[in-house]
This record gives C-alpha cells, structure tokens and sequence, in this order.
C-alpha cells in the first residue's frame, strides 16, 4: 500500500462548480501536510499548508482528519486557471524531513 | 519565488556518459532534495541533504550520486546513464521550522531539469 494515495482523476468540471479532492495516508506519526499544485511541465509549487483546525485562503479549504488520516481539498466556485494537478503532501514523523508526495490528482476547469 | 536554479535546464546524453545536474539555491536552507518524475510514478526522492556533506538516499537512488560542498549547491551525478533514467529532474529546498504544533516543513522547487538519455 503506497504511504500516500489520491484519486488520479481527472476531474472534468465546468467553470464555476466545487470540486473536493481526498488524499489518505498510511503513518498515523505524520505531522505536517500541504498541498501542491503542478501546472504541465512546471515544478510543483505549494498551495497551502493544512492544519488539524482546518484553514482556508479564498476559495481554497483544507481540512485534516488524524482519526480517519486523510486531508481534503475543497475548490470552491472553479476558474479556468485552477487547471493543473494537485499533490498531497505529508511529512514526518517528526524529526523526519522527508516529505511523501501522492501522484496526484488532475483537474480540468472547462467552459 | 524562492531562489533555487537548476542548471542546465535541458540535456540530451548518450547511454554510458556521465551526467552532472546542479541546484543552486539563494536562502541558505539546510535541507536540499533531488527528485525524479514520470509518468504513473509521481516524484519519486533520489537523494536528499541536511547539511554540508551530509547527505542520505531516497528511495529510488541506484546509479545516482550527490555531493553537497557548500550550503547552496547540491549535484547530482549519474555515472553512467541509462534511458531508464530518461527523466524530468526537481531540486527542491527546504527549512524546518518549529510550530506550537510541532514542525512545519514546506519544499519550494526548483524549475527542473529535462533528462534525455539515449
């Protein structure tokens, strides 16, 4: 079982609609998450870090469940732009730097 | 944008030819990872850095190796390439930071490297 599993998609929704991404992971000692998102041909670059209070920044939210060990990643009312891949990221247990990356979930905004 | 570069951006190799990727980074970050992507795989890690000459492998780190001389410059060398290791290659940076929660450690990427070995 791979540490770190998303739904690959894609995920093929009109402009405007809310899609919700979910990413499980295996090590219930992890202690940090993020989101990534990845435009074709591009190095990934952070979307948002997810804490256990849930947080959001516009009209992205991320919310943490350590009891079930999954992040989530809400999409609210899709551009166009937001057309990319989205990676789940977890990192520990602590003193452990190293980060596991899913392999991502692809998302397609169209017209 | 955080400041890592990698050099050169583009390379086409020959099998069996020794191949030498560098990042470069500005932030004076003590941690430094090289990774590789394809296709199915997602990034898989190749080796990573947590200080000067203090160096680890990933889980993907046959027939890669690294050195890291200075805080801002980690290599990458393949010794002899193959066209397995036909690849887009990430540095990638990073500096742990302590939270009422514990740690928080965000990667920032470098624009990556496009491998060609044939």
């Amino acid at each position: 079982r791979k540490e770190v599993e998303q739904d690959p998609g894609p995920f093929n929704v009109p402009e405007g609609a809310t899609v919700a991404f979910n990413c499980t992971y295996s090590n219930s000692a992890s202690q940090s998450f993020f989101w990534y998102r990845q435009d074709c041909r591009k190095e990934p670059k952070l979307l948002m870090s997810v804490y256990s209070s849930g947080n959001e920044d516009g009209r992205f939210t991320a919310q943490l469940n350590r009891a079930s060990q999954y992040i989530s990643l809400l999409i609210r009312d899709s551009k166009l732009s937001d057309s990319a891949t989205y990676l789940c990221v977890v990192n520990g247990p602590g003193g452990s730097y190293i980060p596991t990356f899913g392999r991502g979930t692809s998302l397609i905004v169209h017209p | 944008d955080a400041g890592i570069t990698q050099s050169p951006r583009h390379k086409v190799t020959e099998t069996g030819t020794p191949v030498t990727l560098r990042c470069h980074q500005t932030e004076n970050h003590r941690y430094m990872y090289w990774y590789r992507q394809d296709p199915g795989h997602g990034l898989r890690l190749i080796h990573y850095s947590y200080g000067v000459k203090d160096t680890d492998k990933g889980e993907v780190s046959d027939g890669y190796s690294v050195s890291r001389s200075k805080t801002e410059d980690f290599l990458l060398t393949l010794e002899s390439a193959t066209s397995s290791q036909t690849s887009v290659y990430f540095c990638a940076i990073s500096e742990p930071e302590r939270t009422s929660g514990g740690y928080t450690d965000t990667q920032y990427f470098g624009p990556g490297t496009r491998l060609t070995v044939l």
